[in-house]
């Protein structure tokens, strides 16, 4: 079946640190790939999609391009903030079981000032 | 656009009493709702899928007399805790995605507390 796997946190950076998110995935088919982060109490947002090899996604700074020769989907954003502290989460949609999603583990991330 | 929203965000009951949780789809049809369960500090376990008119279909070791969902419209889905004990304390979330869409939008999770 599909899976993701995720870079094992906890993860802590000083504000204006690089950062980086591994995720690699196993998925038959053309799966379309996720970032959502989750704030303390409250659902999943999206943070950005890519839907096909190459692709690259982005919002608020943060990027991430479907590597389908590495099967890898790893997120980046150059300067963290304090207010980027969440819980971040990769998933794919669409590959062995249509129309569920596969998370990943989740990387907690916390940014000092 | 694509909005989800669950009502109520917190509910807190007494072991033995049932609790429903609604998620609506606010600005589209959802024809596929979805049901999850997090744990503090884990990830979206998925319960169920449910598609609008037809039985939910039920991932493995749920138990769907226990956690019973109905989605009688394309912008409603309701789950509901019947006889809740707290091992059933947890986050609630929903989501729903539009007819042969891979995109799933969340609701903002529903905290249950069984006392």
């Amino acid at each position: 079946g599909d899976s993701v796997t995720q870079m094992e946190g906890p993860v802590t950076l000083s504000e204006e640190a690089f950062l980086t998110i591994n995720c690699t995935y196993t998925a038959t088919g053309y799966p379309s790939l996720f970032w959502y982060v989750q704030y303390p109490g409250e659902g999943l947002q999206l943070l950005l999609k890519a839907t096909k090899a190459d692709d690259k996604g982005s919002n608020k700074g943060f990027e991430a391009t479907y590597r389908k020769e590495t099967t890898s989907f790893h997120l980046e954003k150059g300067s963290v903030q304090v207010s980027d502290s969440a819980v971040y989460f990769c998933a794919l949609s669409g590959g062995t079981n249509a129309g569920k999603s596969t998370f990943g583990d989740g990387t907690t991330l916390t940014v000092k000032p | 656009g694509a909005v989800v929203s669950q009502h109520p965000s917190r509910v807190i009951c007494k072991s033995g009493t049932s609790v429903k949780i609604e998620c609506r789809s606010l600005d589209f049809q959802a024809t596929t709702m979805f049901w999850y369960r997090q744990f503090p500090k884990q990830s979206l376990m998925l319960m169920a899928t449910s598609n609008e008119g037809s039985k939910a279909t039920y991932e493995q070791g749920v138990e769907k007399d226990k956690f019973l969902i109905n989605h009688a419209s394309l912008t409603l889905s309701t789950l509901t805790v019947t006889s809740a004990h707290p091992e059933d304390s947890s986050f609630y979330i929903c989501s729903a995605s539009r007819q042969a869409r891979n995109e799933q939008f969340f609701g903002p999770g529903t905290r249950l507390t069984v006392l």
